[in-house]
């Protein structure tokens, strides 16, 4: 089916570890993004990609970094995971940076405890 | 800078009852606006948009209009069923920065009742 799939689903780290969630979209969007859903604070994001090679920072990227080397990914790799990086994660694509007509394609997330 | 504030939930309604979910924004410029539905265990879907002022978006029953001189996007529906419960997010895309972005609210849980 098309879309976007993110992988694992549910994850725990311990404190200092790293790890990488992936993301993968069969759509041929150029544009896709990271953002991190927190209780009472809607969704942030992370980091996006205008297209493969071609990266940058959104609202809240320190502890984050990613690549984007292909079309369809864009893993997102916590360098050294800390308890305030508990959270649920959602990769998200579009034709545009606007989303268009369909608005972001959205992956059912990553929820990742760090303890 | 651009935000968007959400009415706080849960909201809790019977089957068949009137839904409104208050949605106001603050941004230069002229945003487009944006309603999307997280269904439980899953990521957000797109439900419905407007792009410029008294737009309406509407889609399964639900609408939204985007009222610029109140600067707010509320959510209706005549009559909600059980498989509405969710959690609605209202969104506005903003340009700044060098690049666009969606901002969203803090979401708002919605019970639907039988």
């Amino acid at each position: 089916n098309a879309g976007v799939t993110q992988t694992p689903k549910f994850q725990v780290l311990k404190t200092g570890q790293s790890m990488t969630l992936q993301c993968a979209q069969d759509m041929n969007h150029e544009y896709m993004s990271w953002y991190r859903q927190d209780p009472g604070m809607g969704l942030r994001l992370i980091h996006y990609s205008v297209g493969a090679g071609i990266t940058d920072q959104g609202e809240v990227p320190n502890g984050y970094n990613v690549s984007r080397s292909t079309t369809e990914d864009f893993p997102l790799r916590l360098l050294s995971a800390a308890p305030s990086q508990t959270s649920v994660y959602f990769c998200a694509s579009s034709y545009t940076r606007t989303g268009g007509s369909y608005g972001y394609t959205f992956g059912s997330g990553t929820r990742l405890t760090v303890v | 800078g651009d935000s968007v504030t959400q009415m706080e939930g849960p909201v809790t309604l019977s089957e068949e009852a009137f839904l409104t979910i208050n949605c106001t924004y603050t941004a230069t410029g002229y945003p487009s606006l944006f309603w999307y539905v997280q269904y439980p265990g899953e990521g957000l879907q797109l439900l419905l948009k407007a792009t410029k002022a008294d737009d309406k978006g509407s889609n399964k029953g639900f609408e939204a209009t985007y009222r610029k001189e109140t600067t707010s996007f509320h959510l209706e529906k005549g009559s909600v069923q059980v498989s509405d419960s969710a959690v609605y997010f209202c969104a506005l895309s903003s340009f700044s920065g060098g690049y666009n972005k969606l901002i969203f609210g803090a979401g708002t849980r919605l019970a639907v009742h039988p």
